[in-house]
């Protein structure tokens, strides 16, 4: 069963058209719930931490937010430079390892 | 700083070959692990190290060795390449085991054949 599972796996925008991305999760006792960006080609790139609900988090056009059973990133007028895959981890209990969801791709068309 | 870097971009097996993927870290943090990235299945953990001296399995360690001699240092060995091994592969650091904003290498792309 699957404890991370992001929606949509793909998402086109227009320039300026906002959008939100979900992931929700199934474990227990949730210690840390963290986004991140990954660029083609390079490795993952850290954007936010939220532990528990009810907290957001602000970076420029993104903002992440978390509920007891899901986060949601929300892009408000989003720009080309903006598409790239957005990857979800969540932390459970007193496990010493993130475990990812699968990713949404991300293209922002100008 | 170069933060993590990871050698070599790009490798080549033939199964049943042996190679030691390299990973270094310039950032003095204590936490370093593994992970490989497969199309649709997300990322996931080999191995992980808590500090010089100690190294734990993840979700999918066989195959897989690692040894933890320094700070900076985490290699992560195979030992006898499988064609399921083809893979992108990620090393990542966090400060130390409390925290999980890890940051993460280039990426070693392997292809088994």
């Amino acid at each position: 069963e699957d404890q991370v599972t992001q929606s949509p796996e793909a998402l086109r925008l227009q320039e300026g058209e906002s959008s939100s991305l979900n992931c929700s999760y199934t474990v227990s006792g949730l210690r840390g719930l963290f986004w991140y960006r990954q660029d083609p080609g390079k490795g993952p790139e850290f954007l936010f931490t939220l532990y528990s609900a009810g907290e957001e988090k602000e970076k420029e056009r993104l903002k992440a937010t978390l509920t007891k059973k899901e986060s949601f990133l929300h892009i408000t007028a989003p720009k080309p430079e903006d598409s790239a895959t957005y990857l979800c981890a969540v932390q459970e209990g007193s496990a010493r390892q993130l475990t990812f969801g699968s990713g949404t791709q991300l293209t922002v068309l100008p | 700083n170069a933060g993590v870097t990871q050698t070599p971009k790009f490798q080549v097996l033939k199964t049943g070959q042996s190679m030691t993927l390299q990973c270094a870290q310039d950032m003095n943090h204590e936490y370093m692990s593994w992970y490989r990235q497969d199309p649709g299945m997300g990322l996931r953990l080999i191995h992980y190290s808590v500090g010089a001296g100690i190294t734990d399995q993840g979700e999918v360690p066989n195959g897989y060795n690692v040894s933890r001699s320094t700070t900076e240092d985490f290699p992560l060995r195979l030992l006898s390449a499988a064609p399921s091994q083809t893979s992108v592969y990620f090393c990542a650091c966090a400060r130390d085991s409390s925290s999980y904003e890890q940051y993460f290498g280039p990426g070693t792309r392997l292809t088994v054949t």
